[in-house]
């Protein structure tokens, strides 16, 4: 197993411009899960998915975001009409629901410069 | 309202000797407690964890420590490493509430 992947690496966009990430979680994995991190701050909640159901979204998230995971598989993180504060390093993770200590497998993360 | 804090953002220790790196919480509802240590241009990586039916969870160099009275845990590493310089986060769970609150990490520098 390669582990979660995300891509892209990076991305560079304007204000106003949309971008998706994409997601691949550890394939037996059925939990998946979105991190927003800035500098000098912990991992921040986002969203997570069990096999293909959103089952909570942070009330910190604008209807901007909005995540799919249409089927129990990868997963897509879109930003519609990017702003300054979007920029950050955007994380995906995955874990199993029968693991009850929620251990989480982390991907390498996009990191969102938004000009 | 941070239910997970990291008081300290940075520490510095010499190679070989003790790193204890500490963590608050407020949410008593919390049953696992988590470490993660991550490199530059990397994901989080799972280090340690601990139920809250336990005081201490040993692995290798990396012992946790929970106090539950004073909703206090803390990460020891002994002897420090110099591949030990990482930032540090702590996470806590609650049970089948499907995620994990984090800390704000500290950064550890081990010089050799």
């Amino acid at each position: 197993d390669t582990g979660v992947s995300q891509n892209p690496r990076h991305k560079i966009t304007k204000r106003g411009q949309n971008v998706t990430f994409r997601c691949d979680p550890i394939s037996e994995h059925n939990r998946l899960y979105w991190y927003r991190q800035t500098l000098g701050q912990g991992p921040e909640f986002l969203t997570y998915f069990q096999n293909e159901a959103q089952l909570e979204k942070s009330r910190l998230l604008s209807d901007r975001f909005s995540a799919e995971r249409p089927k129990g598989s990868f997963s897509t993180l879109e930003i519609q009409r990017t702003e300054q504060g979007d920029s950050a390093m955007y994380l995906c993770a995955s874990s199993l629901v029968v693991d009850p200590t929620d251990t989480q497998y982390f991907g390498p993360g996009t990191r969102l410069t938004v000009l | 309202d941070q239910q997970v804090k990291q008081n300290s953002p940075s520490l510095s220790v010499q190679e070989g000797r003790i790193s204890i790196l500490n963590c608050d919480y407020t949410n008593s509802m919390f049953d696992y407690f988590l470490w993660y240590k991550k490199y530059p241009a990397e994901g989080p990586t799972f280090l340690i964890s601990i139920s809250s039916i336990k005081d201490k969870n040993e692995d290798g160099r990396f012992t946790v420590f929970l106090n539950k009275s004073a909703k206090h845990l803390s990460l020891h590493i002994v002897p420090s490493q110099p591949g030990d310089s990482a930032v540090y986060f702590c996470a806590a769970s609650v049970p089948n509430a499907g995620k994990s609150t984090f800390g704000d990490g500290t950064t550890l520098t081990v010089k050799p």
